[in-house]
């Protein structure tokens, strides 16, 4: 079956880093996508990654290593604002998305 | 990036009315746009696969004569709840690729259903 697993919920400190992990289980891989959600709003884009390596856009970065189906989303420099949630989606031969339940981060002062 | 908008942001009905959501993609002709449904604290649920111009394509255990969808043209899918019910109620997203869909998918801003 087709799954994708990341953590529920997770803690920081204002100033921090912090990392998200993702793993994931689909048939056939076209890519993996991280998107940021406020709560009561429409998820927004953050990036995509069909290789291996690390991808940085400014303080978000993130990494995709396809043998082990896994990926990470890393926040640097970390501001209230970034508290929501963070879903991670992978996409499938069909090239259709399936989605994570998201990881709420929490960022304390 | 590109922008889609849906209409309306919020909608609250009786049990047993429908309601109609429209999703426009402002910038850009979508030939697939994606309707999708998120229950507090869930992920994203695929509901549809909306094509311009033929039938959607329903994910397995979505009713499609109780969820219409109709893409009328390259910048307008709707989605019609008919007979809502309460456990209708639900943060319902459309999403559309610009181009190719190996892209990344723009998201409308949703609508909050509360069916009574």
């Amino acid at each position: 079956g087709q799954n994708i697993d990341q953590p529920t919920e997770m803690t920081a400190t204002e100033g921090a880093i912090v990392q998200i992990n993702c793993t994931y289980q689909t048939s056939g891989f076209n890519g993996l996508f991280w998107y940021q959600q406020h709560a009561g709003e429409a998820p927004t884009f953050l990036s995509y990654n069909v290789l291996d390596g690390l991808e940085e856009k400014g303080r978000f970065s993130s990494f995709l290593s396809r043998s082990k189906g896994y990926s990470y989303l890393l926040l640097k420099e970390l501001q209230m604002k970034d508290s929501a949630s963070y879903l991670c989606a992978s996409m499938d031969s069909n090239y259709q998305l399936i989605w994570g339940a998201g990881t709420k981060l929490i960022i304390k002062p | 990036g590109a922008v889609v908008s849906q209409h309306p942001s919020w909608v609250i009905c009786k049990s047993g009315t429908s309601v109609k959501i429209e999703c426009r993609s402002l910038d850009f002709q979508a030939t697939t746009m994606f309707w999708y449904r998120q229950f507090p604290k869930q992920s994203l649920m695929l509901m549809a696969t909306s094509n311009e111009g033929s039938k959607a394509t329903y994910e397995q255990g979505v009713e499609k004569d109780k969820f219409l969808i109709n893409h009328a043209s390259l910048t307008l899918s709707t989605l019609t709840v008919t007979s809502a019910h309460p456990e209708d109620s639900s943060f319902y997203i459309c999403s559309a690729p610009q181009g190719d869909v190996h892209n990344e998918q723009f998201f409308g801003p949703g609508t909050r259903l509360t069916v009574l």
